[in-house]
């Protein structure tokens, strides 16, 4: 069963500071993994998608890696800002889960403060 | 930029009653899901959508559950005996096809309270 971790779970920096967060996941078997964003009592907004195939992929100050072989992805943010103060999740869509699911991790709550 | 819509934003209900949640998806996705998320815990996948079929569910998604695509732009969650353990946010998504290349986009979300 895939199992989902993302660490740490809160996160709290200073403007301006580069920050990494992580997620791993049990089975190695994915076709793609999503990073998202969620703001209180909001909807899901997809920032990234990488393909099984693909090492990173960017968008804008974001950029997530992926080590499908050891079960890892990471997403770097770059010159963090206050408005980038939210829960961020990982989610994988696996060869062993169903073609369509996506699951989750528990997500990382990140706080920038100005 | 289109965006996936739900309605409505939150419903209460007593528990034994009815609910339809509501959503429109992209206009030109094809694929169609549910997802839902208690207070705390993870997003956890219900059910996804395609061509007015069921094409996967997970183990939440009991008789109690059903979907439907009434008309050309909305698709729907119905659940016809709610319990305390519904409550939950409810999100709508969908993705223009169901390969693996393809992002899924979700609403903003249907925050059902169970009474």
């Amino acid at each position: 069963k895939q199992e989902v971790t993302q660490i740490p779970a809160a996160l709290s920096v200073p403007e301006g500071e580069n920050l990494v967060l992580n997620c791993s996941f049990t089975d190695s078997a994915i076709y793609n993994l999503q990073w998202f964003r969620q703001d209180p009592g909001k909807g899901l907004t997809s920032l990234l998608l990488i393909q099984s195939s693909q090492r990173e992929q960017t968008s804008g100050r974001l950029n997530a890696s992926l080590d499908k072989s050891s079960g890892r992805s990471t997403l770097y943010i770059a010159a963090s800002q206050p408005g980038d103060s939210a829960t961020y999740l990982c989610a994988v869509r696996g060869e062993n889960t169903g073609f369509q699911k996506l699951v989750f991790g528990t997500g990382t709550r990140l706080l920038v403060s100005p | 930029e289109p965006e996936v819509t739900q309605t409505p934003s939150h419903q209460v209900t007593q528990m034994g009653q009815e609910v339809i949640l509501r959503c429109v998806p992209i206009s030109n996705h094809l694929y169609f899901y549910w997802y839902r998320q208690i207070l705390g815990q993870k997003v956890e996948f219900l059910v996804s959508f395609y061509n007015n079929e069921i094409s996967e569910k997970s183990e939440i998604f009991d008789d109690q559950f059903s979907v439907e695509r009434p008309d050309g732009s909305n698709f729907t969650l119905k659940i016809r005996s709610t319990k305390l353990e519904d409550s939950a946010m409810y999100f709508c998504a969908s993705s223009l096809a169901g390969t693996s290349y393809n992002e899924q986009f979700f609403g903003p979300g249907t925050r059902l309270t169970v009474l």
